[in-house]
């Protein structure tokens, strides 16, 4: 299975700051990597697909990258209701693997 | 509106079997593949697998492949989770999600609201 090691596992940011969060695939999984955000009791919602294509509706703060097998994302100007915790997802190969996630708290 | 609701989650003895259904509404549900994923209490993703439009493709993570069958009635826009040999690792919410697809390579675009299924005695 190809692993995805996601970090950090939580970080703390301010109103109005910019945050990044890493995937390191174990092998290359050539772009095809999702990013989700979950909020407590909710269900994910897609956010980034192959890698850096923002999903309809998504604001534009929310942007994807990769360098080789690193995959980020990066949250400009953070809001209030950016608190929540972000998957990655590589669906280039079977089984389809998640990161273990990241819990970004507001300050 | 794409719409995605489970059922059939609750409490299960361990050993015991349980079907879960998700009925689809909002989109043409024949031209999307389908699939599963669950989370167990304060835990990460788990893909649990897929099945194509015609379910002449099932793909499965390969730990649950024996106690897991995914299928779907396209008739009646609903998905379906068949588990067997309950245990208490398979706690958790069961979300159901469709799967868009882009340049051959599926990931699930809209996600159910969930359902818990609690194994214990």
């Amino acid at each position: 299975d190809i692993q995805m090691t996601q970090s950090p596992a939580s970080l703390s940011a301010s109103l109005g700051e910019t945050v990044t969060i890493e995937c390191l695939a174990s092998e290359d999984i050539y772009s095809n990597l999702a990013w989700y955000q979950q909020k407590p009791g909710k269900s994910p919602q897609l956010l980034i697909y192959d890698a850096s294509s923002l999903q309809d509706g998504v604001p534009s703060r929310f942007s994807g990258s990769e360098s080789g097998t690193q995959y980020s994302l990066e949250i400009n100007s953070l809001q209030s209701e950016d608190a929540a915790t972000y998957f990655c997802q590589q669906h280039h190969d079977y089984p389809n693997t998640f990161g273990a996630g990241t819990k970004l708290e507001l300050k | 509106e794409v719409k995605l609701v489970e059922s059939g989650g609750g409490l299960v003895q361990p050993g015991r079997s349980l079907k879960l259904s998700c009925a689809a509404s909002g989109f043409s549900f024949n031209d999307y593949w389908m699939g599963w994923v669950r989370q167990a209490p304060g835990k990460g993703l788990e893909w649990i697998g897929e099945i194509n439009q015609d379910s002449s493709t099932i793909n499965y993570t390969p730990s649950l492949k024996d106690k897991f069958t995914i299928s779907r009635d396209n008739a009646q826009n609903t998905l379906y989770l068949q588990m067997s040999k309950l245990g208490s690792e398979d706690t958790a919410i069961y979300y159901c999600a469709r799967s868009d697809t882009y340049y051959g390579y599926n990931y699930p675009d809209y996600w159910g609201q969930g359902v818990m299924v609690t194994v214990s005695s």
